[in-house]
């Protein structure tokens, strides 16, 4: 089964900290993605990575910064969290080969105050 | 661009009722189609695919078919428990960017 794991599962930062949220896939995929998801919203890709220190941006990527440095791990970073950027923040993973289903990680719910 | 389109919710239906989330899309060329699902708390979970025209993906007593005809891709159970109760996204896939585009999901509410 693929496992894809995040860091936390809540997390609780100040306005203007510095936050870092992993994401850890266990099979091997190419593709990494970190989402986030608020009511209403839906799914909104932030990054996405299709290899090892190669990113490309998503929808909403003013805020936020990537790292992948290892084909496993790709990082999450909030240089300077603010109230707006409360959200669940959902991590994915997918091979590149059609038909790119992706598996998720549990997701990690941030509150920033 | 490539889109999903699917119900709003919430749905609400008793337990042992007959469930349908319609879902339409658009897309160039031949997208897969998927259904996740994403319990209370949970990421999202992959509840089922169908990757050509007129497959069948099923799952937990869940099934879609892939319609080319009338680009639609609807879910349905036939007999609905309360564990069911989720938010439930229709997904493509297609072109080369790897990249899913999600429909903007509909909760479903199961009652006893």
């Amino acid at each position: 089964d693929v496992k894809v794991t995040q860091s936390s599962r809540y997390l609780v930062k100040r306005t203007g900290e510095k936050v870092f949220l992993e994401c850890v896939q266990d099979m091997d995929h190419e593709n990494m993605f970190w989402y986030r998801q608020d009511p209403g919203l839906g799914l909104r890709l932030i990054y996405f990575s299709y290899d090892v220190k190669m990113k490309e941006k998503g929808d909403i990527p003013e805020g936020y910064s990537v790292s992948r440095e290892k084909k496993e791990r790709f990082s999450l970073i909030l240089e300077s969290a603010s109230t707006n950027q409360t959200s669940m923040y959902l991590c994915a993973s997918s091979y590149t080969t059609y038909p790119y289903e992706q598996y998720f990680g549990p997701g990690t719910r941030l509150t920033v105050t | 661009g490539d889109s999903v389109t699917q119900m709003e919710g919430p749905v609400t239906l008793s337990e042992e009722a007959f469930l349908t989330i319609n879902c339409t899309y658009t897309a160039t060329g031949y997208p897969s189609l998927f259904w996740y699902v994403q319990y209370p708390g949970e990421g999202l979970q992959l509840l089922l695919k169908a990757t050509k025209a007129d497959d069948k993906g099923s799952n937990k007593g869940f099934e879609a078919t892939y319609r080319k005809e009338t680009t639609s891709f609807h879910l349905e159970k036939g007999s609905v428990q309360v564990s069911d109760s989720a938010v439930y996204f229709c997904a493509l896939s297609g072109g080369a960017t790897n990249k899913l585009i999600f429909g903007t999901g509909t909760l479903l509410a199961v009652q006893p």
